[in-house]
């Protein structure tokens, strides 16, 4: 099956200090990725879409200022958390499907995550 | 409001032993449903998806269901395996729109000698 990494799998920062996270998909070209965060014993909560060339749409009630998503290319999404606070340690995790679109039959291929903790 | 609920929270079973996963929706216009399983920190896994038109699924041990009129389905583990110890989460998507997917909160499996 279709293959999707992030990088890193986990970071500890600093309160104040930003983290870069990314999203790759290895092995097809994923116009549409997603991500997600989810916290302890809760399920996984969508923060935004991004579409490759275009400005990503977030989720009602998440900052876009301080979630920074680029999808330049193809393969790459990256997920900025600027001035990560202690309250944004979660679990971060990126999928991606293959082209627009979720109608029956596709599959969304989900990242490993990323483990954020924020001191 | 798309809902997406699933029973039980928890559930340990021996080794061996069989199981049955619930998940109930309330999503509509419905596109499909999926199962994934996703083990302790890391993303989920796709296990079986599921159109209106498909009641029932497999993918070697796990079996899917799908009941549209009554909007659930399950998820059966068949001689459950250790490596079968992780979350189960039941995923529902909404026709017309690939950012109206509703999970549910999973079903923590675990497997035990």
């Amino acid at each position: 099956g279709a293959v999707v990494s992030q990088h890193p799998s986990r970071v500890i920062c600093k309160s104040g200090t930003s983290v870069k996270i990314e999203c790759r998909s290895l092995d097809f070209q994923a116009t549409t990725m997603f991500w997600y965060r989810q916290f302890p014993k809760q399920s996984l909560m969508l923060m935004a879409t991004s579409n490759e060339g275009s400005k990503a749409t977030y989720e009602q009630g998440v900052e876009k200022d301080k979630f920074l998503i680029n999808h330049a290319s193809l393969t790459l999404s990256t997920l900025t958390v600027t001035s990560a606070h202690p309250e944004d340690s979660s679990f971060y995790i990126c999928s991606a499907i293959n082209y627009p679109g979720l109608a029956g039959g596709e599959t969304q291929y989900f990242g490993p995550g990323t483990r954020l903790l924020v001191l | 409001k798309n809902q997406v609920e699933q029973s039980p929270q928890s559930l340990i079973i021996l080794e061996g032993k069989n199981c049955t996963l619930q998940c109930n929706y309330t999503v509509s216009p419905f596109s499909n449903l999926r199962w994934y399983k996703q083990d302790t920190g890391r993303g989920p896994v796709s296990l079986t998806i599921m159109t209106f038109s498909e009641n029932t699924k497999s993918n070697g041990r796990y079996t899917a269901t799908l009941d549209a009129d009554t909007k659930q389905s399950s998820l059966h583990i068949t001689a459950s395996q250790l490596s079968d110890s992780a979350s189960y989460i039941c995923v529902v998507s909404v026709s017309g729109g690939y950012q109206k997917v509703t999970f549910g909160i999973g079903t923590k499996l675990q497997v035990i000698p």
